[in-house]
Protein backbone atom coordinates (compact mmCIF):
# COMPACT_ATOMS: atom_id res chain seq x y z
CA UNK A 1 0.00 0.00 0.00
CA UNK A 2 0.96 3.56 -0.58
CA UNK A 3 -0.71 4.98 2.22
CA UNK A 4 1.23 7.03 4.78
CA UNK A 5 1.11 6.62 8.62
CA UNK A 6 -0.19 9.16 10.94
CA UNK A 7 0.34 9.42 14.74
CA UNK A 8 -0.93 9.44 17.25
CA UNK A 9 -3.85 7.89 15.97
CA UNK A 10 -6.29 9.82 18.62
CA UNK A 11 -5.42 13.03 20.91
CA UNK A 12 -7.13 14.48 23.41
CA UNK A 13 -6.16 17.51 25.14
CA UNK A 14 -8.02 20.37 26.31
CA UNK A 15 -8.87 23.69 25.08
CA UNK A 16 -6.27 26.22 24.87
CA UNK A 17 -3.58 23.83 24.06
CA UNK A 18 -1.58 23.55 21.25
CA UNK A 19 -2.11 20.18 18.96
CA UNK A 20 -0.05 18.48 16.66
CA UNK A 21 -0.19 15.77 14.82
CA UNK A 22 2.67 14.14 12.37
CA UNK A 23 2.33 11.95 9.29
CA UNK A 24 4.93 9.87 7.33
CA UNK A 25 5.06 8.74 3.38
CA UNK A 26 6.63 6.39 1.67
CA UNK A 27 7.29 7.61 -2.09
CA UNK A 28 8.92 11.70 -3.39
CA UNK A 29 5.75 13.92 -3.76
CA UNK A 30 4.73 17.61 -5.29
CA UNK A 31 2.94 18.44 -2.17
CA UNK A 32 1.32 17.28 0.61
CA UNK A 33 -2.63 18.11 2.12
CA UNK A 34 -4.47 18.17 5.11
CA UNK A 35 -7.88 17.72 5.44
CA UNK A 36 -10.34 18.29 8.57
CA UNK A 37 -13.31 15.71 8.89
CA UNK A 38 -15.82 16.44 11.32
CA UNK A 39 -18.05 13.32 12.21
CA UNK A 40 -20.51 12.28 9.54
CA UNK A 41 -19.52 14.76 7.07
CA UNK A 42 -17.31 15.10 4.07
CA UNK A 43 -13.85 16.01 4.23
CA UNK A 44 -12.44 19.85 3.80
CA UNK A 45 -9.13 20.64 2.91
CA UNK A 46 -6.89 23.19 5.55
CA UNK A 47 -3.84 23.30 3.37
CA UNK A 48 -1.35 22.53 0.51
CA UNK A 49 2.33 22.67 1.05
CA UNK A 50 4.70 22.32 -1.67
CA UNK A 51 7.71 19.41 -2.11
CA UNK A 52 9.89 23.33 -2.29
CA UNK A 53 8.28 24.89 0.62
CA UNK A 54 9.33 23.53 4.58
CA UNK A 55 6.75 25.27 6.27
CA UNK A 56 3.12 27.34 5.69
CA UNK A 57 0.82 28.80 7.70
CA UNK A 58 -3.18 29.69 8.08
CA UNK A 59 -4.48 31.59 10.63
CA UNK A 60 -4.16 28.72 14.05
CA UNK A 61 -2.69 26.49 11.75
CA UNK A 62 0.98 25.53 11.19
CA UNK A 63 2.10 23.06 8.74
CA UNK A 64 6.20 21.70 7.97
CA UNK A 65 7.32 19.41 5.64
CA UNK A 66 10.90 17.42 5.71
CA UNK A 67 11.30 15.66 2.48
CA UNK A 68 14.28 14.13 3.76
CA UNK A 69 12.71 12.40 6.40
CA UNK A 70 9.18 11.86 4.27
CA UNK A 71 7.65 13.81 6.90
CA UNK A 72 4.79 16.18 7.35
CA UNK A 73 3.33 17.94 10.70
CA UNK A 74 0.26 19.82 11.20
CA UNK A 75 -0.01 22.31 14.29
CA UNK A 76 -2.76 23.70 15.83
CA UNK A 77 -2.44 26.50 18.35
CA UNK A 78 -4.87 27.60 20.91
CA UNK A 79 -7.22 24.63 19.94
CA UNK A 80 -11.12 25.07 20.98
CA UNK A 81 -13.98 22.56 21.15
CA UNK A 82 -14.66 22.99 17.28
CA UNK A 83 -11.39 21.66 16.36
CA UNK A 84 -12.63 18.29 18.01
CA UNK A 85 -12.21 16.09 14.49
CA UNK A 86 -10.26 14.16 12.45
CA UNK A 87 -8.22 15.14 10.61
CA UNK A 88 -5.87 13.21 7.40
CA UNK A 89 -2.63 13.72 5.43
CA UNK A 90 -2.51 13.26 2.14
CA UNK A 91 0.30 12.97 -0.12
CA UNK A 92 0.49 13.94 -4.29
CA UNK A 93 2.37 11.50 -6.51
CA UNK A 94 1.67 11.48 -9.96
CA UNK A 95 -2.01 11.57 -10.65
CA UNK A 96 -3.25 10.48 -7.33
CA UNK A 97 -3.68 11.62 -3.91
CA UNK A 98 -3.30 8.83 -1.04
CA UNK A 99 -4.63 9.70 2.48
CA UNK A 100 -3.28 8.23 5.65
CA UNK A 101 -5.51 6.43 8.42
CA UNK A 102 -5.70 9.93 10.22
CA UNK A 103 -5.82 11.34 13.75
CA UNK A 104 -9.15 11.73 15.79
CA UNK A 105 -8.40 15.00 17.56
CA UNK A 106 -10.96 15.89 20.80
CA UNK A 107 -10.73 19.07 22.54
CA UNK A 108 -12.02 19.14 25.74
CA UNK A 109 -14.08 22.53 27.39
CA UNK B 1 -23.40 27.08 -4.40
CA UNK B 2 -24.07 23.18 -3.51
CA UNK B 3 -20.39 22.29 -4.21
CA UNK B 4 -20.62 18.58 -4.52
CA UNK B 5 -23.65 16.52 -4.18
CA UNK B 6 -23.92 13.01 -3.72
CA UNK B 7 -27.08 10.83 -3.54
CA UNK B 8 -28.42 8.92 -2.02
CA UNK B 9 -26.83 9.44 1.65
CA UNK B 10 -28.07 6.24 2.96
CA UNK B 11 -29.03 2.62 0.99
CA UNK B 12 -29.35 -0.74 2.27
CA UNK B 13 -28.64 -3.73 -0.55
CA UNK B 14 -29.08 -7.50 -0.45
CA UNK B 15 -26.21 -9.50 -1.43
CA UNK B 16 -25.97 -9.75 -5.21
CA UNK B 17 -28.01 -6.57 -5.59
CA UNK B 18 -26.80 -3.73 -7.99
CA UNK B 19 -26.70 0.20 -7.29
CA UNK B 20 -25.08 3.10 -9.29
CA UNK B 21 -24.30 6.01 -6.60
CA UNK B 22 -24.46 9.56 -8.28
CA UNK B 23 -22.55 12.27 -7.79
CA UNK B 24 -22.88 15.98 -9.54
CA UNK B 25 -20.68 19.25 -9.07
CA UNK B 26 -21.71 22.86 -10.07
CA UNK B 27 -17.98 24.00 -10.00
CA UNK B 28 -16.71 23.83 -13.71
CA UNK B 29 -14.25 21.00 -12.15
CA UNK B 30 -12.29 19.09 -14.43
CA UNK B 31 -10.98 15.74 -12.11
CA UNK B 32 -13.10 13.66 -10.67
CA UNK B 33 -13.10 10.72 -8.08
CA UNK B 34 -14.39 7.88 -5.78
CA UNK B 35 -13.00 7.17 -2.66
CA UNK B 36 -14.23 4.66 -0.03
CA UNK B 37 -13.88 4.97 3.84
CA UNK B 38 -13.45 2.29 6.13
CA UNK B 39 -12.49 2.50 9.49
CA UNK B 40 -8.90 2.25 10.60
CA UNK B 41 -7.75 2.20 6.55
CA UNK B 42 -8.42 5.90 6.00
CA UNK B 43 -9.70 6.92 2.54
CA UNK B 44 -9.00 4.24 -0.73
CA UNK B 45 -9.27 5.71 -4.15
CA UNK B 46 -11.35 3.57 -5.87
CA UNK B 47 -12.00 5.32 -9.51
CA UNK B 48 -10.76 8.76 -10.64
CA UNK B 49 -11.39 10.54 -13.82
CA UNK B 50 -8.96 13.42 -15.06
CA UNK B 51 -11.64 15.13 -17.58
CA UNK B 52 -14.87 14.40 -19.36
CA UNK B 53 -14.56 11.12 -20.99
CA UNK B 54 -11.48 9.34 -19.23
CA UNK B 55 -11.94 7.03 -16.01
CA UNK B 56 -8.68 5.26 -14.13
CA UNK B 57 -8.53 2.90 -11.65
CA UNK B 58 -7.34 3.63 -8.49
CA UNK B 59 -6.07 1.50 -5.73
CA UNK B 60 -9.28 -0.78 -5.20
CA UNK B 61 -12.02 -1.03 -8.45
CA UNK B 62 -12.88 -4.35 -8.69
CA UNK B 63 -16.22 -5.00 -7.98
CA UNK B 64 -16.73 -1.05 -9.42
CA UNK B 65 -17.48 0.41 -12.29
CA UNK B 66 -17.98 4.16 -13.16
CA UNK B 67 -19.13 6.59 -15.81
CA UNK B 68 -18.40 9.96 -16.26
CA UNK B 69 -21.48 11.10 -17.57
CA UNK B 70 -20.39 14.85 -18.54
CA UNK B 71 -17.93 17.47 -16.84
CA UNK B 72 -20.41 17.53 -14.15
CA UNK B 73 -21.49 13.97 -13.23
CA UNK B 74 -19.25 11.21 -12.14
CA UNK B 75 -21.58 7.84 -11.14
CA UNK B 76 -20.33 4.65 -9.74
CA UNK B 77 -21.61 1.69 -9.91
CA UNK B 78 -22.13 -1.74 -7.93
CA UNK B 79 -23.00 -4.44 -10.34
CA UNK B 80 -23.33 -7.21 -7.80
CA UNK B 81 -22.42 -5.86 -4.13
CA UNK B 82 -20.74 -7.98 -1.63
CA UNK B 83 -20.70 -7.52 2.28
CA UNK B 84 -17.22 -6.09 1.90
CA UNK B 85 -18.35 -2.89 0.10
CA UNK B 86 -20.24 -1.90 3.03
CA UNK B 87 -18.69 1.40 3.28
CA UNK B 88 -18.85 5.19 3.11
CA UNK B 89 -18.52 6.36 -0.47
CA UNK B 90 -17.01 9.90 -1.08
CA UNK B 91 -16.99 11.69 -4.19
CA UNK B 92 -14.67 14.54 -4.69
CA UNK B 93 -13.58 16.94 -7.63
CA UNK B 94 -10.85 19.84 -7.99
CA UNK B 95 -9.92 22.06 -11.05
CA UNK B 96 -6.51 21.21 -11.22
CA UNK B 97 -5.05 18.01 -12.67
CA UNK B 98 -5.15 14.78 -10.86
CA UNK B 99 -3.14 15.46 -7.15
CA UNK B 100 -2.49 19.06 -8.05
CA UNK B 101 -5.10 21.25 -6.36
CA UNK B 102 -7.14 20.77 -3.62
CA UNK B 103 -10.03 17.81 -3.44
CA UNK B 104 -13.71 19.45 -2.70
CA UNK B 105 -15.50 16.38 -1.10
CA UNK B 106 -19.57 15.71 -1.40
CA UNK B 107 -21.08 14.51 2.43
CA UNK B 108 -21.15 11.09 1.79
CA UNK B 109 -23.10 7.75 0.80
CA UNK B 110 -23.74 5.20 3.57
CA UNK B 111 -24.01 1.89 2.11
CA UNK B 112 -24.68 -1.36 3.83
CA UNK B 113 -25.06 -4.89 1.84
CA UNK B 114 -26.39 -7.48 4.00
Amino acid sequence: SQQGEEDPQALSIQEGENATMNCSYKTSINNLQWYRQNSGRGLVHLILIRSNEREKHSGRLRVTLDTSKKSSSLLITASRAADTASYFCANNSGSRLTFGEGTQLTVNP
Amino acid sequence: NAGVTQTPKFQVLKTGQSMTLQCAQDMNHNSMYWYRQDPGMGLRLIYYSASEGTTDKGEVPNGYNVSRLNKREFSLRLESAAPSQTSVYFCASTLAAPGAGELFFGEGSRLTVL
